[in-house]
Formats: structure tokens, C-alpha cells, sequence
């Protein structure tokens, strides 16, 4: 069974640019949620979306939102980009009714 | 919200058991805690999960008092292959907030 996959791996942003990042849950996995990984912060909670629909949000401005779509894929939108959000994105599974979390290798994300 | 807490670094000798313990007072009534581990460069990895008591599986066993505001991760006989970073995952609640939240994580190193 394949795992989660996010894309791209890496990316090079600068200042002001947006950024969508995608993720691909494993299959049959219909939640979805979005971390953002920095030496500073650790490992923060972003979005969780559950059959398209946002289920809970993490404290981050409104620049980064997110969506879900009908197979279970999901995307992250960074807006007006900034040197801090320069982090690792993490993206995890899960089935429904666990927090049992599949996560993903990760997007890492320079802004410049 | 609260945030959970968990010892910075810990060291350890291989052969040795190892005990890391998460503190979170605000952690949601009917969420389970989880716990991870993440090398350099990877996604984290799913270890052990649990609601209350004792759980135990073939790579760890976890602890939970009655209360639920912390838990322990017991590592028996560690390999220097389990030089990670570990983290706690909780639902955390406020009002009618609920938040993933991740422990700050604890930085094992195991020594030969």
C-alpha cells in the first residue's frame, strides 16, 4: 500500500510569491492534516480536513489556507510569502476515527 | 491552549530502558495520545498510541494515569538506532477550540 506522498519536495520561494503544496493521502485515508516543521517552533498544527470539509485549525495567519478534494487529495496555499515560513511541511493520514497518522517525507520550503 | 511539555534531551546506554514523559493538562476527554519519532530529513513515524491505562506494543509500551494529563513512553532495551527525536501528539481543548498539538520533543540519544 503506498504512503503518503507530498509534492514537490523542495521548492525555492521568493519573498511575496505564493506556494501550493500537495499532498496524497494514503488510499482509503479520508483525513488530512497539515504541520509546519521549524528548528524554532517544532512541529506545529496547521489544518485537519475531513471529506473536503476543514475540521480544525492550527493558530497561523490566513495566508495559508488549504482545501481537500472528493478522492481525499489535499493542497496547502501560502499567500505573500515570508522569510519565516521557510520550514519543513509535513502532511499526515489518517482513518477515520484514529489519530494513528501516516505522515509524509515532507515539502521543504525556502523563502528568499 | 496549553502546550504540552516534554524534556529537551535525554541520554541513554543500549541495553538500557528509557522513559519519556509528556505533560498535558488541557488534553481533550475522548482524544487518545500518540506518540511519534522522527529522524533527521523524514516524516515522523507512528509508535504506540493510547486512551488510558496501559498500552503495549512490540516496540513500545505507554503509560497513562487515571487523570490523563500526562503520559510516559518506555522504550525497553534501546539500540543506537533509536536516536531520535520523540514527540507526543494530543488534542488539546479550550472552550469549544480543539487543537492537534505536538510536545516540544525529546532528542534521545543512545549511547554505545
Amino acid at each position: 500500500k503506498a504512503g503518503v506522498t507530498q509534492t514537490p519536495r523542495y521548492l525555492i520561494k521568493t519573498r511575496g510569491q505564493q506556494v501550493t503544496l500537495s499532498c496524497s493521502p494514503i488510499s482509503g485515508h479520508r483525513s488530512v492534516s497539515w504541520y509546519q516543521q521549524t528548528p524554532g517552533q517544532g512541529l506545529q498544527f496547521l489544518f485537519e480536513y475531513f471529506s473536503e470539509t476543514q475540521r480544525n485549525k492550527g493558530n497561523f495567519p490566513g495566508r495559508f489556507s488549504g482545501r481537500q478534494f472528493s478522492n481525499s487529495r489535499s493542497e496547502m496555499n501560502v499567500s505573500t510569502l515570508e522569510l519565516g515560513d521557510s520550514a519543513l511541511y509535513l502532511c499526515a493520514s489518517s482513518a477515520q476515527g484514529t489519530t494513528e497518522a501516516f505522515f509524509g517525507q515532507g515539502t521543504r520550503l525556502t523563502v528568499v | 491552549l496549553a502546550k504540552t511539555t516534554q524534556p529537551i534531551s535525554m541520554d541513554s546506554y543500549e541495553g538500557q530502558e528509557v522513559n519519556i514523559t509528556c505533560s498535558h493538562n488541557n488534553i481533550a476527554t475522548n482524544d487518545y495520545i500518540t506518540w511519534y519519532q522522527q529522524f533527521p530529513s523524514q516524516g515522523p513515524r507512528f509508535i504506540i498510541q493510547g486512551y488510558k491505562t496501559k498500552v503495549t506494543n512490540e516496540v513500545a509500551s505507554l503509560f497513562i494515569p487515571a487523570d490523563r494529563k500526562s503520559s510516559t513512553l518506555s522504550l525497553p532495551r534501546v539500540s543506537l538506532s533509536d536516536t531520535a527525536v520523540y514527540y507526543c501528539l494530543v488534542a488539546m481543548t479550550s472552550g469549544s477550540a480543539r487543537q492537534l498539538t505536538f510536545g516540544s520533543g525529546t532528542q534521545l540519544t543512545v549511547l554505545p
